[in-house]
């Protein structure tokens, strides 16, 4: 079982390039999810999708874009790398409420991201 | 705002004992659901334990139990037994229960690393 699936697994920029994380699940879930990871700061959300065609920022949106491709994949965009967007990026996923209430989330194995 | 704080930075137990991981939470809802996560060093987000708030029974899964005290707002991790594999990180998380979609973000305590001495 796949799961959710991230790629690239680690990348490094320079300040002011774009770069595009990836993100895809096959367990027909309704909800995605973008998180930081940070030393000391837990896991921030910094975009979610609740279903199909819509996203919502989360807690730390700034300096990020993302897409809802299609139910399969969300992807989260850094138009202008900053050394700040240092950090660990993980995607989730969830069932949606028609499917039994809240449920836990399945997270991808991150993305350690760099920049110069 | 929901937060969730987990005080105590880094723990450490001997192989076979138990110990127990420390989370506390504030929210207004009186609906929603907890996890323990388990981030190894692998990195990997691992679903450790999860709680409904509106069962009184705590939960357990094998090894794992919580001890859910709603009133107080705390929802503590009891390792018994431990292991070696048991050294991770472990995140407390809470997210609202809703039958619509709203508001599906879930908060994440700043973790606590627990290491496993042999």
């Amino acid at each position: 079982n796949a799961g959710v699936t991230q790629t690239p697994k680690f990348q490094v920029l320079k300040t002011g390039q774009s770069m595009t994380l990836q993100c895809a699940q096959d367990m027909n879930h309704n909800s995605m999810y973008w998180y930081r990871q940070d030393p000391g700061m837990g896991l921030r959300l910094i975009y979610y999708s609740a279903s199909e065609g819509t996203t919502d920022k989360g807690e730390v949106p700034n300096g990020y874009n993302v897409s809802r491709l299609n139910k399969r994949e969300f992807s989260l965009r850094l138009e202008s790398a900053a050394p700040s967007q240092t950090s660990v990026y993980f995607c989730a996923s969830s069932g949606s409420w028609g499917q039994g209430g809240n449920q836990p989330q399945h997270f991808g194995d991150g993305t350690r991201l760099s920049i110069l | 705002a929901q937060t969730v704080t987990q005080s105590q930075p880094e723990m450490s137990v001997q192989e076979a004992e138990t110990v127990t991981l420390s989370c506390t939470y504030d929210t207004s809802e009186n609906n929603y659901y907890l996890f323990w996560y388990k981030q190894p060093p692998s990195r990997q987000m691992i679903l450790v334990i999860r709680q409904e708030a509106y069962k009184q029974q705590n939960a357990t899964e094998n090894r794992f139990s919580v001890n859910f005290q709603k009133a107080a707002k705390s929802f503590s991790l009891k390792i018994s037994d431990s292991q070696l594999g048991d050294t991770a990180m472990y995140f407390c998380a809470f997210i609202r229960a809703s039958n619509t979609g709203a508001n599906s973000k879930l908060t994440f305590g700043k973790g606590i690393t627990l290491s496993v001495r042999p």
